[in-house]
């Protein structure tokens, strides 16, 4: 199965601020999932990530505030915009394996002050 | 948004004894897979069953599907302190190839 590396592994950030996640695959895939997980809550799916195309976001997130790069079949970022308090939760990126399921990279955990 | 109910939301067993987690979905599916969260970090597929299987093993985990009740059920047998971690359910849009997660067990172990 793919093995994803997502940086930074966690962050605390100032508000009015943006991060970008970064999440490199060892392997070509088609599409990458973005999704956010609040305290103590389930994964929410923030976007899909195509390569060569605009991610399709899920009802509730829009570009501006989490605009998302697919520069190839190997990388994606998901960058929180203007972040405020509401934002601290943890970000993890996603891809399909086939059969064995999805795989997830290790989550960044972000902490907005 | 989240595909369904999980039950329980918490569950506290001692080691040795078998843990039952029930998860509920609202579409259609290809298939539905479990996975595992330890400690808010990156998640662990466990096992995948498909909308044509009623039951699956995978050394201690035993899944069921009822496709016309729209559940499963994830055993874990003689669990261990290291099965301590939260579990979740997630279904798979055939279309999209979305997976969309079940609100999650956490599941204590105690030694």
């Amino acid at each position: 199965s793919a093995v994803i590396s997502q940086k930074p592994s966690r962050d605390i950030c100032q508000r009015g601020t943006s991060l970008t996640i970064q999440c490199q695959v060892d392997s070509q895939v088609t599409m990458m999932f973005w999704y956010r997980q609040q305290p103590g809550q389930s994964l929410t799916l923030i976007a899909t990530a195509n390569q060569g195309s605009e991610a399709t976001y899920e009802s509730g997130f829009v570009i501006d505030k989490f605009p998302i790069s697919r520069p190839n079949l190997t990388f994606s970022t998901l960058t929180v915009s203007n972040m405020s308090p509401e934002d601290s939760s943890i970000y993890l990126c996603s891809v399909a394996t086939g059969r064995e399921g999805y795989t997830f990279g290790s989550g960044t955990r972000l902490t907005v002050v | 948004s989240q595909q369904g109910e999980e039950d329980p939301q918490a569950l506290s067993i001692q080691e040795g004894e078998n843990a039952t987690m029930n998860c509920s979905y609202k579409t259609s599916i290809n298939n539905l897979q479990w996975y595992r969260q330890n400690s808010g970090r990156g998640l662990v597929h466990l096992i995948l069953i498909r909308s044509n299987e009623r039951e699956k093993h995978s050394g201690r985990l035993r899944v069921t599907l009822d496709t016309s009740k729209k559940s499963s059920s994830l055993l874990i047998t003689a669990s261990r302190a290291a099965d301590t971690a939260s579990y979740f359910c997630a279904t798979v849009n055939g279309n999209t190839g979305k997976l969309i997660f079940g609100q999650g067990t956490t599941l204590q172990v105690k030694p």
